[in-house]
């Protein structure tokens, strides 16, 4: 496989569910993001891990909890959730965190997350 | 001081035209400038990039432009093909930052 994978592709989830979204880069990145994407709103960055280390948290709920084992995979694990946690998430990775400048993004495909 | 305002939200043209996406930025600090393509059920794909110590940067039918002074840019898509149908995003960014994304334009190009 290449590129950014994500799993799983589309996710039905209860409020009271936990549940995790997988992201795997076979790009020899050193660094990775989770991006939520709504309708008619701009990408809006969640977390940055830059060498396993997380270097952002764009003052996200705590029901959204990230993990990172190594540079290679991306953990977003979802608890209590609301509706409107309802969106694609879109995990990336780029070279170096920090030099973004220097490189691009890598998107996976996304995981569509629907809290009911 | 974050925010990237990109407009039109929706653009439709015809086969052949010339649609232009606008962005303007507020942060001084940015020093990176991308155009990200998304088709329906895919992720972002970086499209061009541009920095600030040019004005224009051209790769094939895309071309964007840009003004510091104004602290605005615009991509330019030349005879536009039904295949480009997509949304675009614009975004800002500079070293050790992160991506500030535009809420993004939904292209159509009418065969």
């Amino acid at each position: 496989e290449t590129g950014v994978t994500q799993t799983p592709r589309h996710l039905v989830m209860g409020m009271t569910n936990k549940k995790s979204l997988k992201c795997e880069q076979h790009l020899g990145h050193n660094a990775m993001y989770w991006y939520k994407q709504s309708a008619k709103k701009p990408l809006e960055l969640m977390f940055v891990y830059n060498f396993k280390e997380q270097t952002e948290n764009n003052s996200v709920p705590s029901r959204f909890s990230p993990e990172c084992p190594n540079s290679s995979h991306l953990f977003l694990h979802l608890h209590t959730l609301q509706p409107e946690d309802s969106a694609l998430y879109l995990c990336a990775s780029s070279q170096d965190g920090s030099s973004l400048g220097a490189g691009e993004l890598f998107f996976g495909e996304g995981s569509r997350l629907t809290v009911l | 001081q974050q925010q990237v305002k990109q407009s039109p939200q929706s653009l439709i043209v015809q086969k052949g035209g010339i649609p232009i996406i606008n962005c303007a930025y507020e942060n001084t600090a940015f020093d990176y400038f991308p155009w990200y393509q998304q088709f329906p059920g895919k992720g972002p794909a970086l499209l061009i990039a541009i920095r600030p110590d040019v004005s224009e940067k051209k790769e094939g039918r895309f071309t964007i432009s840009f003004n510091k002074s104004a602290k605005q840019f615009s991509l330019h898509i030349m005879d536009s093909q039904p295949g480009d149908s997509a949304t675009y995003f614009c975004a800002g960014g500079n070293q050790g930052g992160k991506l500030i994304f535009g809420q993004g334009t939904e292209l159509s190009v009418k065969p």
